[in-house]
């Protein structure tokens, strides 16, 4: 596809269950990204990957999240035992990867935890 | 860790008055500094970025941005608002493939 795809666009779920959000990078792109961002709020990072290698997750709230990238390209969060407090927009973004690549934005999963 | 400060949570201006929107940011290594604008219910779009040479950066839909080391800042202006530049403006910061944003700043022109 031309842009990042993130999937579902949706997603409601109860307190306790474990969610899966999937982001589809740009073809191509290196650099991988996660963010989560609240309402009114700036992108708070969580993760990020070049290729299938994460870089950087300390941006992750607890252990009840963790993101893969196996293959270099799709890639999962994942929340376990979710909590109201996880109700947010998490936001995908890819880059070309190197000094000063633009991040390119999906138009995000809007999760709400019940 | 690279961090960004924006000053200024919400700012109003008339169709047709100077935009300037305010950034700040801490990097331990020269800086690649970037302005995204969020519109209601889409994804963050580049604005304009700044990696090495010219300080006086231009983008798209008329804004600018100056890169000024001695101030660290990566102000946002645009001579004359237009009602279509209603919306939240990030700045961000990149150091190592790093990039952490700023709080946001939304931007509302009056007519």
């Amino acid at each position: 596809g031309a842009g990042v795809s993130q999937s579902p666009r949706y997603k409601v779920t109860k307190r306790g269950q474990d969610v899966a959000l999937r982001c589809d990078p740009i073809s191509g792109h290196v650099s991988l990204y996660w963010y989560r961002q609240a309402l009114g709020q700036g992108p708070e990072f969580l993760t990020y990957f070049n290729y299938e290698a994460q870089q950087d997750k300390s941006g992750l709230p607890n252990d009840r999240f963790s993101a893969e990238r196996p293959e270099g390209s799709i890639s999962t969060l994942t929340i376990q035992r979710t909590e109201q407090r996880d109700s947010a927009m998490y936001r995908c973004a890819s880059s070309l990867g190197g000094e000063g690549s633009p991040l390119h934005f999906g138009n995000g999963t809007r999760l709400t935890v019940t | 860790a690279q961090s960004v400060t924006q000053l200024g949570s919400h700012v109003s201006v008339s169709e047709g008055a100077l935009v300037l929107l305010r950034c700040n940011y801490s990097s331990s290594v020269p800086p690649y500094l970037f302005w995204y604008v969020q519109y209601p219910n889409q994804g963050l779009q580049l604005l304009l970025k700044y990696t090495t040479g010219a300080t006086l950066v231009k983008g798209i839909n008329g804004f600018e941005a100056e890169f000024k080391k001695s101030e660290t800042s990566f102000h946002l202006t645009k001579p004359s608002a237009h009602m279509s530049d209603a919306a939240e403006y990030f700045c961000a910061v990149s150091e190592d493939n790093d990039m952490r944003f700023g709080a946001g700043t939304r931007l509302t022109v009056k007519p």
